[in-house]
């Protein structure tokens, strides 16, 4: 299996631009989570999906954060507008079960720089 | 405020020594996972502990999880250049919420 795919490893935009960060889970995984790391605050979950459907949003920072999973393999974790707070590293990771019961399989992040 | 605490935040050793990592917790979670995450990649998980008092090794890796579930530690012996990393512990509740974090660096 290829593993957790994300897309674009790397971006870089303006402060006000609209991103679009991509992910592809491992194939018969049920749950997609996306979590963001920074320096200051580390490694937070901001969404997590089970069978497509969004059950837990509540570490989406604001308004501005939104993510959707319109099939079982793929998912998309938009911002728009961007701020340069927002610099960070998104990851993306998928499983069989909930954290603790299953091996949560991370990729390889998106580096994004908001200037 | 993390509800789980790392120490040390920094670890630089030379190979061939040993090093220790702690992760405290102010909650009692399901269980409690390490991950090493190397630059430029995503965490990779190491071990998950369930049980008070529970060891566990992995080659030169031992996890220990406190009587109390509230406290783990990662030991690593006679490390090696291959080790160094970012150690993460987490607590599961059918989510994640991970420490901040121990970097290591073993010196050839």
């Amino acid at each position: 299996d290829a593993g957790v795919i994300q897309s674009p490893r790397h971006e870089v935009t303006e402060m006000g631009q609209e991103v679009t960060l991509r992910c592809k889970p491992i194939s018969g995984h049920d749950y997609l989570f996306w979590y963001r790391q920074t320096m200051m605050r580390g490694l937070e979950l901001l969404i997590y999906f089970n069978n497509n459907v969004p059950i837990d949003d509540s570490g989406m920072p604001e308004d501005r954060f939104s993510a959707k999973m319109p099939n079982a393999s793929f998912s998309t974790l938009k911002i728009q507008p961007s701020e340069p707070r927002d610099s960070a590293v998104y990851f993306c990771a998928s499983s069989f079960g909930l954290a603790g019961t299953d091996t949560q399989y991370f990729g390889p992040g998106t580096r994004l720089t908001v200037l | 405020t993390q509800l789980l605490e790392q120490s040390p935040q920094f670890l630089s050793i030379q190979e061939g020594e040993n090093l220790t990592v702690y992760c405290n917790s102010s909650s009692v979670f399901s269980s409690l996972q390490w991950y090493r995450q190397e630059p430029g990649e995503g965490p990779v998980l190491l071990v998950t502990v369930v049980t008070g008092g529970e060891v566990k090794k992995l080659k030169r890796l031992t996890f220990q999880f406190g009587d109390a579930r509230k406290d783990s530690s990662l030991h690593i012996t006679a490390a090696q250049p291959g080790d160094t990393g970012l150690y993460l512990c987490a607590g599961a509740d059918y989510k994640l919420s991970f420490g901040a974090g121990t970097t290591v660096t073993v010196r050839a």
